[in-house]
This record gives structure tokens, sequence and C-alpha cells, in this order.
């Protein structure tokens, strides 16, 4: 069965330190996977993309890792602010037309303090 | 439009009511997603609509649930007979074509409350 799964569910740092945030998938064939950033009472809006082939990609103070290999990514956050305070939501896309195509986790809520 | 508008954007109904929410995909995305979030939880597939074929319905929680999509743009959610339970954010979403790499671009939601 196609799924995602992502830890911790919530973490709660302070301002200006990092954080890693993890995701394991056992999505089967795999297409892509993306890291989305939910704000409250809001969409989620995509971060980053990582196919296959790619292993690290970094977007401002996010960067985000894949190891295809043991089906594991992180999202790792430097330097964090407020506004960084959200729900980040590991999404994982197969390649199998006929199905969903679409399989979301079900989302780090982090929270970063003054 | 710009981006992908749902709407209402919010919905109070009483418990046996039908409901319709709208969805607006960005003009030419082929695709298009329904989710469910319920408070604190994560996003549930419903269905996957690609043109105004619905290839994957299989998140639809009950036969209370349906939708159709018309002109490959505009999508309706209906719910029947509502509950309790049904209580949550309905996200739509719409992305070019089921590709690699095909970004889904979320809507604001729909935040539905049974009473």
């Amino acid at each position: 069965k196609n799924q995602v799964e992502q830890s911790p569910q919530s973490l709660i740092i302070l301002e200006g330190k990092n954080c890693t945030l993890q995701c394991n998938y056992t999505v089967s064939p795999f297409s892509n996977l993306r890291w989305y950033k939910q704000d409250t009472g809001r969409g989620p809006v995509s971060l980053t993309i990582m196919t296959f082939s790619e292993n690290t990609k970094s977007n401002g103070r996010y960067t985000a890792t894949l190891d295809a290999d043991t089906k594991q990514s992180s999202l790792h956050i430097t330097a964090s602010q407020l506004s960084d305070s959200a729900s980040y939501i590991c999404v994982v896309s197969d390649s199998n037309q006929a199905g969903t195509a679409l399989i979301f986790g079900k989302g780090t809520t982090l929270s970063v303090s003054s | 439009g710009a981006g992908v508008s749902q709407s209402p954007s919010n919905k109070v109904t009483e418990k046996g009511k039908d409901v319709e929410l709208r969805c607006d995909p960005i003009s030419g995305h082929t695709a298009l997603y329904w989710y469910r979030q319920r408070l604190g939880q994560g996003l549930e597939f419903l269905i996957y609509f690609q043109g105004n074929s619905a290839p994957d319905k299989s998140g639809l929680p009950s036969d209370r649930f349906s939708a159709e999509r018309t002109g490959e743009s505009v999508s309706t959610l209906t719910i029947q007979r509502t509950q309790q339970e049904d209580s949550a954010v309905y996200l739509c979403a719409s992305s070019s074509h089921r590709t690699v790499n095909t970004e889904a671009f979320f809507g604001q939601g729909t935040r539905l409350t049974v009473v």
C-alpha cells in the first residue's frame, strides 16, 4: 500500500534555531517528492520538488534531501523565523497512470517561538 | 483566474441538509483534486478528475458524497444529508497534467461546519 509517514508529528523550536523534519514513503512506482508548507487557514504551497535522481535541493533557508534507496526524505530549516510556523507536508507522486497521483503525509506542525 | 478559487470560504449548515462546494481551477489545468482536512489532521484524498472524468473516486467516504466537473473547468463537491463528522476544511487543487514534476496548486479551502 502506498503510504507516506512523517515525523515528528509536532515540533517546537526557538527562533534562530535549525530543525529537520523527516518523511518515509513506500510509494511505488516513485515519480517525485514534494514538500509543501501550509500556513494556518490557507492551502498548501509547494517548497521543493525532488525526482529520483536528485539528492539535495535548496530553496532559501529550506533544504530537502532524498535517499531513493531507503525511501527517505528530510526537510532542513536553517535559522528559523516566526513565519516558519506552519504545517509541513510531504507529498509523493506515483507514476501509475491509473491510480491516485498524490499521496500525502499527515504533516509535521512546526511552532517557532521567540 | 490567477489561482485556484473555492467558494464559499465558510459554510455552516444544519445536520441533514445538503451542501455544494465549488472549485474553480487554474485555467487550462486538466487535473483537479478534492481533499478533506479535519481539524489538526492531514489531508485526506477524496476524488481526482482528469478532464471531466473521475478515474479515481476511491476516497469518497460514503454515497452521500459526489462530485462532478464540467467544461474541464469548474468542479462541484456535493454532500447530501450532512452529518457532524463531515465538518472539515475541503481543499481543491489543480495541476496542468498528470506528468512528472507537475505541481498541484491549492485553493484556500471551504470550511464546513455541520451543527
